[in-house]
C-alpha cells in the first residue's frame, strides 16, 4: 500500500526557512516523480515543484524558484521541500504527491495528509 | 503559462440529476506525438487531500465509479457526473500536466439542491 507522510510545518516568522520532509512507502521511491502541491486557506491547488525520476530533473512555479528547493533521499525514502526566505503569502496546507509511474508529467495518483506551513509574525 | 478556468465555480445538483463541469485551457494540451491529452480531474472533499479521477482527459482512474466521464480535447474539457450521489459533494479541479509549470483551474464547488 503507498503511503505518504507530511512533516515539518509550523509556525515561521516570514524571512525564515523550513524543511517539509514526505516519508514515502509502498512504491520504489527511487524511480518515481514526486511532487508539492499547495493549497491556501480556503483556496484553490497550486502546483509547487516536481523531482523527475531519478532526482536529476526539477521544476518550480516561478513564485519559488531561487527561494524552494526540491529533493530526495533514496536511501531514506524521503522528499524535500526546503523553503528559504518565507513569505505571508507561502502560508498553506503542502501535500506530497506521486506522479503516477516515473515520468514528472503525468497525474498525480497519491497524494499525502499534508503539513501545514503559517509565515505570519 | 497554461492557464486552466473552470466553469461554474459552483453548482447545486439534485440526487440522481446530471452535473457537468467544464474547463478551457489557454493552449492546447494534446500532444502530437501520442495523441494523448495531457489533462486531469481530481475530487477534494473537505478536510481530505485531492484524488485522482481522471486523467488523460478521459481515462478513468482505478475504483472512480462509472457514472465520472471526462471528455474533451485540446483545450476544452468536461467532467460529467451522470447521477449525482450524496459522497459526491466535493470541489473538483482540473489540471494540466502538458508543460511547466503546471497549473491547475480553480475549482468547481458541488452541492446538493
Amino acid at each position: 500500500e503507498v503511503q505518504l507522510l507530511e512533516s515539518g510545518g509550523v509556525l515561521v516568522q516570514p524571512g525564515g526557512s523550513l524543511r517539509l520532509s514526505c516519508a514515502a512507502s509502498g512504491f520504489t521511491f527511487t524511480n518515481s516523480a514526486m511532487t508539492w502541491v499547495r493549497q491556501a486557506p480556503g483556496k484553490g491547488l497550486e502546483w509547487v515543484s516536481v523531482m523527475c525520476g531519478g532526482g536529476d530533473t526539477t521544476y518550480y512555479t516561478d513564485s519559488v524558484k531561487g527561494r524552494f528547493t526540491i529533493s530526495g533521499d533514496n536511501s531514506k525514502n524521503t522528499l524535500y521541500l526546503q523553503m528559504n526566505g518565507l513569505r505571508a503569502e507561502d502560508t498553506a496546507m503542502y501535500y506530497c504527491a506521486k506522479n503516477t509511474g516515473g515520468s514528472c508529467y503525468h497525474p498525480l495518483e497519491y497524494w499525502g495528509q499534508g503539513t501545514l506551513v503559517t509565515v505570519s509574525s | 503559462d497554461i492557464v486552466m478556468t473552470q466553469s461554474p465555480d459552483s453548482l447545486a445538483v439534485s440526487l440522481g440529476e446530471r452535473a457537468t463541469i467544464n474547463c478551457k485551457s489557454s493552449q492546447s494540451v494534446l500532444y502530437s506525438s501520442n495523441n494523448k491529452n495531457y489533462l486531469a480531474w481530481y475530487q477534494q472533499k473537505p478536510g481530505q487531500p485531492p484524488k485522482l479521477l481522471v486523467y488523460w482527459a478521459s481515462t478513468r482512474e482505478s475504483g472512480v465509479p462509472d457514472r465520472f466521464r471526462g471528455s474533451g480535447s485540446g483545450t476544452d474539457f468536461t467532467l460529467t457526473i451522470s447521477s449525482l450521489q450524496a459522497e459526491d459533494v466535493a470541489v473538483y479541479y482540473c489540471q494540466q500536466h502538458y508543460s511547466f509549470p503546471l497549473t491547475f483551474g480553480g475549482g468547481t464547488k458541488v452541492e446538493i439542491k
